[in-house]
């Protein structure tokens, strides 16, 4: 099983800021298959990013992913008030599907 | 673009069976690998497992002894079984198929 583990735990920023969230992979993801998803509270998770780097539909141009094998990252050029959320990333390269512990990106 | 909707009891009693089905529209089930995942209160997401359209599965090993997922393609729908339950399997449960989830359901294990 491959284990993600996201960092950091907490982010404290201000709006308009640039965030930057860590994701590594205990082995290599399998061809990239890492995706990224944003959680506000009482709700499903929406995907952001797939693929490591491709946004998904509907996605504002300020979220990009980056990385390849087993470091990943996603950054957020400048925070927008709904972006103060929780972070996932998410590896479906290799069975068991696996989460991170996710990211709290929080206002400083 | 395509929706999941959950539903099923919000109460289970332990050692019981969890029963969830995913209703499907605005496309086919007829394709895709389709999932579900689950969120203990104030946890994180932890992928249960999923079943493609022809009716093959992969379950989570954690979790494998106790899960059943089908489909029913000409309901549209696929399901979750999931037995023996205790309170550690308390979670909002999501389906989801290609980045859509639905909106998730909470299911409480307790007496």
């Amino acid at each position: 099983e491959i284990v993600l583990t996201q960092s950091p735990g907490t982010l404290s920023l201000s709006p308009g800021e640039r965030a930057t969230l860590s994701c590594r992979a205990s082995q290599s993801v399998s061809s990239n298959y890492l995706a990224w998803y944003r959680q506000k509270p009482g709700q499903a998770p929406r995907l952001l990013i797939y693929g490591a780097s491709s946004r998904a539909t509907g996605i504002p141009d300020r979220f990009s992913g980056s990385g390849s094998g087993t470091d990943f990252t996603l950054t957020i050029s400048r925070l927008e008030p709904e972006d103060f959320a929780v972070y996932y990333c998410q590896q479906y390269g290799s069975s068991p599907l696996t989460f991170g512990g996710g990211t709290k990106v929080e206002i400083k | 673009q395509v929706q999941l909707q959950e539903s099923g009891p919000g109460l289970v009693k332990p050692s019981e069976t969890l029963s969830l089905t995913c209703t499907v529209s605005g496309g086919s089930i007829t394709n895709n690998y389709w999932s579900w995942i689950r969120q203990p209160p104030g946890k994180g997401l932890e992928w249960i497992g999923y079943i493609y359209y022809s009716g093959s599965t992969n379950y989570n090993p954690s979790l494998k002894s106790r899960v059943t997922i089908s489909i029913d393609t000409s309901k549209n729908q696929f399901s979750l079984k999931l037995s023996s339950v205790t309170a550690a399997d308390t979670a909002v449960y999501y389906c989801e198929v290609g980045g859509y989830w639905g909106q998730g359901t909470l299911v409480t294990v307790s007496s």
